[in-house]
């Protein structure tokens, strides 16, 4: 009922490419969906974040797509660059300062 | 933007030892902060939640004497690995919730190795 589910595990891209990154979730009662990037020995940083009464949302390069109904959010990256590389973990919780909960991550390298 | 600052980043000490690690809110107040310990390659797990004045509320198999949290006042949380082992070396991050917006804020993490 916790837990939240990502999905591809690592993620290899050209440079211009867009990733895509998806994440399910079970709990109904989660409305705060961010997506956090990470880099090595670094705490995570927040990139976007998406509540549920919304289907897309866009922030520069970066759009987090939801589909409420599929318990679904994706996290897409256009014209990624080689300094996107990183890893990033989709998250949810009740409210935006609850307790979050973390996807299993995704390890991105974008290459030149 | 708001900053949580963890100190030390980085500790080494010996199996049975104790290790404190401090996480302070720089430019607000965090009513609640939250504790994760992340080993490499894997995800951040949360380990508690630490409101200012009370008791920490610990995940399903935390052990609350062995991961001692404080949180006394609206800036300050801190944690306290006790009798630490080589097995609980990992990465612990803390993240602190902005009193008047609600909004999350994580700290740089502190990389614990217990030899």
């Amino acid at each position: 009922q916790q837990q939240v589910k990502q999905s591809p595990q690592s993620l290899i891209v050209q440079k211009g490419g867009i990733p895509i990154i998806n994440c399910a979730y079970e709990n109904t009662a989660f409305d705060y969906f961010p997506w956090y990037q990470q880099f090595p020995g670094k705490g995570p940083a927040l990139l976007i974040a998406i509540r549920p009464d919304v289907s897309e949302k866009k922030e520069g390069r970066f759009t987090i797509s939801f589909n409420k109904s599929a318990k679904q959010f994706s996290l897409h990256i256009m014209d990624s660059q080689p300094g996107d590389s990183a890893t990033y973990f989709c998250a949810a919780s009740r409210g935006q300062g609850g307790k979050l909960i973390f996807g299993q991550g995704t390890e991105l390298s974008v290459k030149p | 933007g708001a900053v949580v600052s963890q100190h030390p980043s980085r500790v080494i000490c010996k199996s049975g030892t104790s290790v404190k690690i401090e996480c302070r809110s720089l430019d607000f107040q965090a009513t609640t902060m939250f504790w994760y310990r992340q080993f490499p390659k894997q995800s951040l797990m949360l380990m508690a939640t630490s409101n200012e004045g009370s008791k920490a509320t610990y995940e399903q198999g935390v052990e609350k004497d062995k991961f001692l949290i404080n949180h006394a006042s609206l800036t300050l949380s801190t944690l306290t690995v006790t009798s630490a082992h080589p097995e609980d070396s990992s990465f612990y991050i803390c993240s602190a919730k902005a009193h008047l917006t609600g909004e999350l804020f994580f700290g740089e993490g502190s990389r614990l190795t217990v030899l």
